[in-house]
């Protein structure tokens, strides 16, 4: 199984101010065959199913705000949110979908400063 | 666009069988463009897919659950159901449908249903 860790568990920032999140991978989601990053970001709000916000690793979904943005390759990814709303508390999880099982990053709980 | 949503008991009992389903509109369950997957998320906790069929009926599920777990399509209502046997209080969790183009990432989600094993 490809095992997903994110950092850090919890997150803090400040509202108009950069929230950072990083997930590794214990093997690459990098295809050779397509050169993409098998790698999906979500949100998900208390009381609500994850909703997708990246997908290989760097596409945003269709109406995802420009302020959520991802990068890295191979395992190691980042998602920023470059000017923190109140609306973006949430708890974020990668996920890899490059082999099966598909497995999830156990999640980064982001709060307002 | 495509849209689920989960139905079933909300507490089984230990040692028995969990039976969930998921009923899709604005897609078929006999359209090769999707996969068709159960996820759930224990209270508190993080996520984990549990297995995914396709129109063919080709099943794939998680090693962890695999001796429990069964997948089925019922075309004839649109719907594709989760069934897990031997339940203990570890299976308590929100259990989601989620759909996934082939080589792609799950999209959208059920609302989720949350189950309890209890006695």
């Amino acid at each position: 199984d490809i095992v997903m860790t994110q950092s850090p568990d919890s997150l803090a920032v400040s509202l108009g101010e950069r929230a950072t999140i990083n997930c590794k991978s214990s093997q690459s989601v990098l295809s050779s065959s397509n050169n993409k990053n098998y790698l999906a970001w979500y949100q998900q709000k208390p009381g609500q199913p994850p909703k997708v916000l990246l997908y290989w690793a760097s596409t945003p979904e269709s109406g995802v705000p420009d302020r959520f943005s991802g990068s890295g390759s191979g395992t190691d990814f980042t998602l920023t949110i470059s000017s923190l709303q109140a609306e973006d508390v949430a708890v974020y999880y990668c996920q890899q979908y490059y082999s099966t099982p598909y497995t999830f990053g156990q999640g980064t709980k982001l709060e307002i400063k | 666009q495509v849209q689920l949503q989960e139905s079933g008991p909300g507490l089984v009992k230990p040692s028995e069988t969990l039976s969930l389903t998921c009923s899709v509109s604005g897609g078929s369950v006999s359209s090769a463009s999707y996969y068709w997957n159960w996820i759930r998320q224990p209270p508190g906790k993080g996520l984990e897919w549990i297995g995914y069929i396709y129109y063919s009926g080709t099943t794939k599920y998680n090693p962890s659950l695999k001796s429990r777990v069964t997948i089925s399509l019922d075309t004839s209502k649109n719907q594709f159901s989760l069934k897990l046997s031997s339940v203990t209080a570890a299976d308590t969790a929100v259990y989601y449908c989620a759909s996934k183009i082939p080589s792609g990432w799950f999209d959208p989600w059920g609302q989720g249903t949350p189950v309890t094993v209890s006695s």
